[in-house]
């Protein structure tokens, strides 16, 4: 692995199921993000976390749930997957924290019908 | 409330120079990025200012105004691989990234 990861690259996801957007980093960042990015608007934080064990609620955090057992690995779950949720989903990391370049992964493309 | 503001296209010939303009009003002020985001792709890091003046790297340069809330993304020898899009993104006071909508840029030869 070298840099992020992000599984799936794409998903089509019924309404009401649950959906969990997997991240993995190897370069041993302490802060990870999710964005939302939608046709229009500027990426939107979802959740973040600054250090391992710890997560926080960004601009759009509602239907969403983040964990960060361990300093690698940053998962987005959305509990009850709704159409408003379609959308590309970044994870992102940065060394220290948000004044510090933060790295992208590839993305994934959910569609919720 | 918090307002990034960026044009929505622009277009430039091959070879040109093309500047990207970014205005802000945000809560506090700890920092302006700019990141380029290929159609399809993950945005990646350009620059950062955080004092007032131009910082230049390579063909690429960036400018801020603390006071008139005001950054500009310069891009010069423009190549068709610079077609992308170009986000401009403020850290406001609670260190809260604010990012704005992006501008399309269109290199036609």
């Amino acid at each position: 692995i070298a840099g992020i990861t992000q599984a799936p690259t794409s998903q089509i996801l019924a309404a009401g199921r649950r959906m969990t957007l997997r991240c993995t980093q190897d370069m041993r960042h302490n802060a990870m993000y999710w964005y939302r990015q939608d046709l229009g608007l500027g990426l939107r934080l979802i959740h973040y976390s600054n250090t391992a064990g710890t997560t926080g609620k960004g601009e759009v955090p509602d239907g969403y749930s983040v964990s960060r057992a361990n300093t690698d690995d940053f998962p987005l779950t959305l509990a009850s997957a709704v159409p408003s949720q379609t959308s590309v989903y970044f994870c992102a990391s940065s060394e220290k924290g948000e004044d510090n370049e933060q790295f992208f992964g590839p993305g994934t493309r959910l569609t919720v019908l | 409330g918090q307002n990034i503001d960026q044009p929505t296209e622009m277009t430039a010939t091959e070879g040109a120079i093309v500047q990207i303009n970014c205005t802000y009003q945000t809560s506090g002020f700890n920092g302006l990025f700019w990141y380029q985001q290929h159609a399809g792709e993950a945005p990646t890091f350009l620059s950062y200012n955080v004092l007032d003046g131009l910082e230049e790297k390579g063909r690429f340069s960036s400018f801020l105004s603390r006071s008139k809330g005001y950054s500009y993304l310069l891009l010069k020898e423009l190549q068709m691989k610079d077609s992308a899009s170009y986000l401009c993104a403020v850290l406001d006071s609670n260190y809260q990234l604010i990012w704005g909508a992006g501008t399309k840029l269109i290199i036609k030869p």
